[in-house]
Formats: structure tokens, sequence, C-alpha cells
């Protein structure tokens, strides 16, 4: 059964530093991966998506993703964090080997507060 | 402008009182879905629908029902209601292909006394 974690509830960063959020997979076959963000009182805007090719995705906002099949990881990243980036982020995975069933699996969740 | 529309916004009601949330999408999109959201939990799927007239389960069917009659609609109903169904629920719709991007709604706050 695919699934996603993301480790940590909470990660806070001071303005202008490099942010990461943490995100890992697990599914049988190939990975659709995504990052959503979530603003107070608001639904989900997509960031990102890796479906193949180029291991490293830009999107939205100046943040990236580099997917890494080896660890099974697909970090959000940004260099120079503002104070707008805080939010609340999804990462989701579906497995493309599923054929007509078509679960996507969000994880928790990862709050990210930027420090001014 | 591009949307996904959710009604009401936020409900209160009482222990088995039937409801429905609406969704509506103006982008001709295939596939639909309804998650809910709760706190340490993420999102979970509810129901989604590959195109008109075809639904499936998600991870959390239990309570709820949906039907897909139109390609813009996919209602999100719940006939008795319970206390553990207070959540935040989102509809989404994509294109069609796996890899689309999801848009989502708004999301529609409910609580059951």
């Amino acid at each position: 059964a695919q699934s996603v974690a993301q480790p940590e509830d909470q990660v806070n960063v001071a303005e202008g530093n490099p942010l990461t959020v943490k995100c890992t997979y697990s599914v049988s076959g190939n990975p659709y991966l995504f990052w959503y963000v979530q603003y107070p009182n608001r639904g989900l805007q997509f960031l990102l998506k890796y479906i193949t090719g180029d291991n490293l995705v830009k999107g939205s906002y100046g943040f990236e993703a580099e997917f890494n099949k080896s660890q099974t990881s697909f970090h959000l990243k940004k260099p120079s964090a503002l104070v707008s980036d805080s939010a609340l982020y999804f990462c989701a995975v579906r497995d493309n080997s599923q054929g007509g069933d078509d679960k996507i699996i969000f994880g928790k969740g990862t709050r990210l507060h930027i420090l001014p | 402008e591009a949307q996904v529309t959710q009604n009401p916004r936020y409900l209160i009601t009482v222990t088995g009182k039937k409801l429905t949330v609406t969704c509506s999408q103006n982008m001709n999109h295939e596939y639909m879905s309804w998650y809910r959201q709760d706190p340490g939990l993420g999102l979970r799927q509810i129901y989604y629908s590959m195109n008109v007239e075809v639904t499936d389960k998600g991870d959390v069917p239990e309570g709820y029902k949906v039907s897909r009659k139109e390609k813009r609609n996919f209602p999100l109903i719940l006939e008795s209601p319970s206390p553990n169904q207070t959540s935040l629920y989102f509809c989404a719709s994509r294109r069609g292909a796996a890899g689309d991007t999801q848009y989502f709604g708004p999301g529609t706050r409910l609580t059951v006394l």
C-alpha cells in the first residue's frame, strides 16, 4: 500500500535562511508526487509536482523539490524564506501502477513558521 | 475565473439530520474528489469520481454518499450525520490524467452536535 510521511509537525526558520520541509513516500510502482500549501482559512494550493524526467522540480513562489528515488524522498526547499511562506504544507503521492484505482495519499502536513 | 466552489462554507447541524454539501467546478474536469481534513491526520480521501456516473470509495467512505450526474457537480451527502463527522471538508477536481494538478475548493467546516 502506498503511504507518505512528513516527519516534522512544525519547522521554524528565520527569514532569509534556506528552508526544507521533508517528505518520504512508499509505493509499489513509480510515484507521482505533489506539494500543496494551505494558508489560514483557505483551500489547498498546488505548488509543484514530479511525474517523470528531471529530478529537480521548480514550482510556484520560488519553491523547488528534489525527487530522490534511492531515498524515496521528495523534500521541499526554498533558498531564502519569506515571512509570507508561513503556512501548512502537504506532500501527496499516487502510485501510478494502480491502474484504475485513483487513490491519492496525503501526508499529515508540516506547519512552517518563518520568523522575522 | 477557473474555480471549485463549495456550499455552504460553514454548517452546524445535529446528529441524524441529513445534509448535502455541494461542489461545482467550471473547468470541465473529469475527475473530482472529496477529502476531510482533521488535526494530526492530514487530508483523507472520502470518495472520488473519474467521470459522470463513475464513483469509487476513498480511504474513509463510511457514513458518506456521493453522486455524479453531471460533469460539473459532485455533491457530498451525509444521510445521518454523527459527531465524528465534524471536520473540514474539501472538494477537488482535475482534468483527468493521474498526474494532472488538483484544484481545491475553499472548504466547508461542518460541526455535528
